[in-house]
């Protein structure tokens, strides 16, 4: 069992707006603002995507933001495409752990 | 730029040895931490370790102590992530990916390899 909850799978029609939710505890999401999110396409290197709950590293879309309230983080993707589909995980610094934790994935699909 | 290099995919007998490897370029190799991840088929990420090339200092998640042993070349900017005696639950991809964060305790990952698929079967 992950460190950190999401949900197993989120899904949106191209242009909509969608957001995922990680959820942690008092550890971790809810001490720190070092969340971090990852997109996972298959055959490719992970790509970080959100650092710090907040910061977008250089070359990232514009239309993936992060925010976080208490002890639940979110990622939103605004204006989906076709080429967010990909697998999505969040991690955070966890003061119970020797480095971050991860989430267990959410499973992106665009109808 | 910043790559990450991954050696390609093997294919063990449980009991063997491996050694799979991870070559960094476009940055100071000895600066930055670099980290392993599993992903086993179907499961999450999971942190197994990570190593400062520049000291050699090493950290090791609970669940991997012992079991993997991590290092690097610092010669040749590379990291690597060894077993040496598989089993089959060890099947699964594995990461290498630069980490970063706080001085001292990395969390996070900016630059990732593509990963190196093991697959252990008898």
């Amino acid at each position: 069992q992950s460190a950190l909850t999401q949900p197993a799978s989120v899904s949106g029609s191209p242009g909509q707006s969608i957001t995922i939710s990680c959820t942690g505890t008092s550890s971790d999401v809810g001490r720190y603002n070092y969340v971090s999110w990852y997109q996972l396409h298959p055959g490719k290197a992970p790509k970080l995507m959100i650092y710090d709950v907040t910061n977008r590293p250089s070359g990232v879309s514009n239309r993936f933001s992060g925010s976080k309230s208490g002890n639940t983080a979110s990622l939103t993707i605004s204006g989906l495409q076709a080429e967010d589909e990909a697998d999505y995980y969040c991690s955070s610094y966890s003061s119970s752990s020797t480095f971050g934790v991860f989430g267990g994935g959410t499973k992106l699909t665009v109808l | 730029e910043v790559q990450l290099v991954q050696s390609g995919a093997e294919v063990k007998k449980p009991g063997e040895s491996l050694r799979i490897s991870c070559e960094a370029s476009g940055y100071r190799f000895t600066s930055y931490w670099v980290g392993w991840v599993r992903q086993m088929p179907g499961k999450g990420l999971e942190w197994m370790g990570i190593i400062y090339p520049g000291d050699s200092d090493t950290r090791y998640s609970p669940s991997f102590q012992g079991q993997v042993t991590i290092s690097a070349d610092k010669s040749i900017s590379s990291a690597y992530l060894q077993w040496s005696s598989l089993k089959a639950s060890d099947t699964a991809m594995y990461y290498c990916a630069r980490a970063v964060g706080m001085i001292g305790a990395p969390y996070y990952f900016d630059y990732w390899g593509r990963g190196t698929l093991v697959t252990v079967s008898s």
